[in-house]
């Protein structure tokens, strides 16, 4: 059984770096395809992908926000960790990981399961 | 605004069919697969379709997808009150290097 949380915290003041951790059981980045996706949603508003770490140190990311991204995975840990810089209160959002099956290539990316979601607000 | 093109809301009354369509170009929906999510209130989206048509494990045949050009479409047929969600398309896009687009996502209201 594959299961993922997020981790990290609740509130953020502007300007800092924010830093999430997905902990993750089922699965291995170390297994060829497999991937860990970070997702964000706003309140009321809709999914935005923001990066995908797979193949344990292979990353892509949202290219309107890679500036502000980076993922690295831990294999010892079975842990992947989202750091964005320079947070903004538009960033407020649910963050999510979702683990993407071992399927190639890349652009074959399908997030099942998901984890139950972190909320992250942004505020002084 | 997303890439991906959903009608904001959709609505029907129990054990109607009702279709969410999915509007893209070329560099995404018309080149690679369109995936399905449903998100319940409150809940982390889950998987409904892979591939364009394939049911994820566990979803009954009452949820189908396909695919035509640039455009992608869900259809619920028999529809339940608990349907009642939130559901967005996603795809590839090959622009900028390429990277995973999803669509702005459609309320379904069961009436």
């Amino acid at each position: 059984q594959i299961t993922l949380k997020e981790s990290g915290p609740t509130l953020v003041n502007p300007t800092q770096t924010l830093t999430l951790t997905c902990t993750f059981s089922g699965f291995s980045l170390r297994t060829n395809g497999v991937g860990v996706a970070w997702i964000r949603q706003p309140p009321g508003k809709a999914l935005e992908w923001l990066a995908l770490i797979y193949r344990d140190d292979d990353v892509r990311y949202n290219p309107l926000l890679k500036n502000r991204i980076t993922v690295t995975g831990d294999t010892s840990k079975n842990q992947a960790v989202l750091t964005m810089t320079n947070m903004d209160p538009v960033d407020t959002a649910t963050y999510f990981c979702a683990h993407r099956p071992a399927v190639a290539p890349i652009r074959h990316s399908w997030f099942d399961p998901w984890g139950q979601g972190t909320l992250v607000v942004v505020s002084s | 605004q997303s890439v991906l093109t959903q009608p904001p809301s959709a609505s029907g009354t129990p054990g109607q069919r009702v279709t969410i369509s999915c509007s893209g170009s070329t560099s995404n929906i018309g080149n690679h697969y369109v995936y399905w999510y449903r998100q319940l209130p409150e809940m982390a989206p889950k998987l409904l379709i892979f591939r364009n048509d394939q049911r994820s494990s566990g979803v009954p045949d009452r949820f189908s997808g396909s695919k035509s050009g640039t455009s992608a479409s869900l259809a619920i047929s028999g529809l339940r009150s608990d349907d009642e969600a939130d559901y967005y398309c996603a795809t590839w896009d090959d622009s900028l290097g390429g990277h995973v687009i999803f669509g702005g996502g459609t309320k379904l209201t069961v009436l």
